[in-house]
C-alpha cells in the first residue's frame, strides 16, 4: 500500500472554528489531492497540488485553503468551519498525470463533523 | 469532460463473473477510461485503465468498445470481498484537475 497518512482520522468541531487536516506521504509523489465525499455526491475534488507551493482549485474549493511547503505534506484548512463541511475527506497522491499514468493512491480518510 | 453513466447497483453471485458497464458516449480521443473501487468506509482503490485496447491485470479486465463510447469492467471470479462501489472515470490526458468521480455502481456479491 502507498504510504499515505491522514490526520486526524476523526474530528468533531463547532461551527466557526478553524480546522486543519494533514496528509503525509512517504512516496515522494509529485501530485497531491484533497477530495470530499458526501452521500449522493460521490468524490469531489477540493484542491490539488502539482508541486511544492504549487496548488490549484478543484470543483468545490470555496471555504477551503491548502498549503504545501514540503513534498510530503499537504494541508487542508477550513478557516471557519460550517455544518455544510461535515464530510469525509480523502487525500490522494499520484506520480504523474501524463500518458498512461495518473493512478491515484488514496488515504484512509478523515471524518469531520461540524456541529 | 466526458461524462460517464453507470447503473446505480448490481448483484452478482459469488464465483461468477461480474460485468460492470459504463457509458461514455462523449469521450474524446485523448481521454483514458479508469476504474476505481471503494470498499465501505475505505479510500478508493485503483483497478485498471485503458485508452482503446482491452486491458487485463491481476484484478480485472477492461473491455472498451471499438467506438470507445462504452466499456465493461470484468471481475472474472467475484468474491464477497469484491462488494464495493465501482467508479468509471474518463480523464483528460495530462490534467490532474479533471479526475472526477461520479456516483458509481454498488456491486453486491451474494453468497
Amino acid at each position: 500500500d502507498a504510504g499515505i497518512t491522514q490526520s486526524p482520522r476523526h474530528k468533531v468541531t463547532e461551527t466557526g472554528t478553524p480546522v486543519t487536516l494533514r496528509c503525509h506521504q512517504t512516496e515522494n509523489h509529485r501530485y497531491m489531492y484533497w477530495y470530499r465525499q458526501d452521500p449522493g455526491h460521490g468524490l469531489r475534488l477540493i484542491h490539488y497540488s502539482y508541486g511544492v507551493k504549487d496548488t490549484d482549485k478543484g470543483e468545490v474549493s470555496d471555504g477551503y485553503s491548502v498549503s504545501r511547503s514540503k513534498t510530503e505534506d499537504f494541508l487542508l484548512t477550513l478557516e471557519s468551519a460550517t455544518s455544510s463541511q461535515t464530510s469525509v475527506y480523502f487525500c490522494a497522491i499520484s506520480e504523474s498525470t501524463g500518458l498512461n499514468t495518473g493512478e491515484l493512491f488514496f488515504g484512509e480518510g478523515s471524518r469531520l463533523t461540524v456541529l | 469532460d466526458a461524462k460517464t453513466t453507470q447503473p446505480t447497483s448490481m448483484d452478482c453471485a459469488e464465483g461468477r463473473a461480474a460485468n460492470l458497464p459504463c457509458n461514455h458516449s462523449t469521450i474524446s480521443g485523448n481521454e483514458y477510461v479508469y476504474w476505481y473501487r471503494q470498499i465501505h468506509s475505505q479510500g478508493p482503490q485503483y483497478i485498471i485503465h485503458g485508452l482503446k485496447n482491452n486491458e487485463t491485470n491481476e484484478m480485472a479486465s477492461l473491455i472498451i468498445t471499438e467506438d470507445r463510447k462504452s466499456s465493461t469492467l470484468i471481475l472474472p471470479h467475484a468474491t464477497l470481498r469484491d462488494t464495493a462501489v465501482y467508479y468509471c472515470i474518463v480523464r483528460v490526458e495530462g490534467s490532474a484537475r479533471q479526475l472526477t468521480f461520479g456516483s458509481g455502481t454498488q456491486l453486491t456479491v451474494l453468497p
